[in-house]
């Protein structure tokens, strides 16, 4: 059973960088085929995809996102690490990592999700 | 960047009623869609990939269909648990990126 949960500040002042961690069980990210992702979700408001990392160290980003993010892993913590720069008020919202799954025709999709946690942007 | 759109919005009905929520891709996805109910203060729960294949654990009252750029998905007889909100999601392209929906909110009538 994969279970994940994600840590970090619920509070951070306008420009700050957020780090948020994610620390996961039932799954290596040193097995071929792996990916834990990062999504987001302002208050009432749909999800957003962030950053995704793969098994082999490829990182993907929302395009609309891309210059404000990295996203990192420790194999040897079972940990995938998010850093969001110049945070804003409209970054408000429960951020969410999950696991990426995936079948042997290439289809994808997040089956796994932590929690969530709340992060609030204000000064 | 593929733009995914969902409709209704929200959408009242009653326990026993059959529900179709639709999502429209702004270009051909083949069967790279997923769907997941979220219910107040809780994460996602996939429902479906694959656009039509049921993820494990989900009732059968729950379907997907769909290819190219429009996609439902039905409940075929609507339970109190189901009152949630739905969404879409593409993992189409190589690398894929996973953008949702805007959400289809289904409430109690």
């Amino acid at each position: 059973q994969i279970t994940l949960k994600e840590s970090g500040p619920t509070l951070v002042k306008p420009t700050q960088t957020l780090t948020l961690t994610c620390t996961f069980s039932g799954l290596s990210l040193s097995t071929t085929g792996e990916g834990v992702g990062w999504i987001r979700q302002p208050p009432g408001k749909a999800l957003e995809w962030l950053a995704l990392i793969y098994w082999d160290d490829d990182r993907r980003y929302s395009p609309s996102l891309r210059s404000r993010l990295t996203i990192t892993k420790d194999t040897s913590k079972n940990q995938v690490v998010l850093t969001m720069t110049n945070m804003d008020p409209v970054d408000t919202a429960t951020y969410y990592c999950a696991h990426r799954g995936y079948t042997s025709d290439w289809h994808y999709f997040f089956d796994y999700w932590g929690l969530g946690t709340r992060v609030t942007v204000s000064s | 960047d593929i733009q995914m759109t969902q409709s209704p919005s929200s959408l009242s009905a009653s326990v026993g009623d059959r529900v179709t929520i639709t999502c429209r891709a702004s270009q051909s996805i083949s069967t790279y869609l997923n769907w997941y109910q979220q219910k107040p203060g809780k994460a996602p729960n996939l429902l479906i990939y694959a656009a039509s294949r049921l993820q494990s654990g989900v009732p059968s009252r729950f379907s997907g269909s769909g290819s190219g750029t429009d996609f439902t998905l039905t409940i075929s007889s609507l339970q109190p648990e189901d009152f949630a909100t739905y969404y879409c999601q593409q993992s189409f392209s190589s690398p894929p990126e996973y953008t949702f929906g805007q959400g289809t909110k289904l409430e109690i009538k």
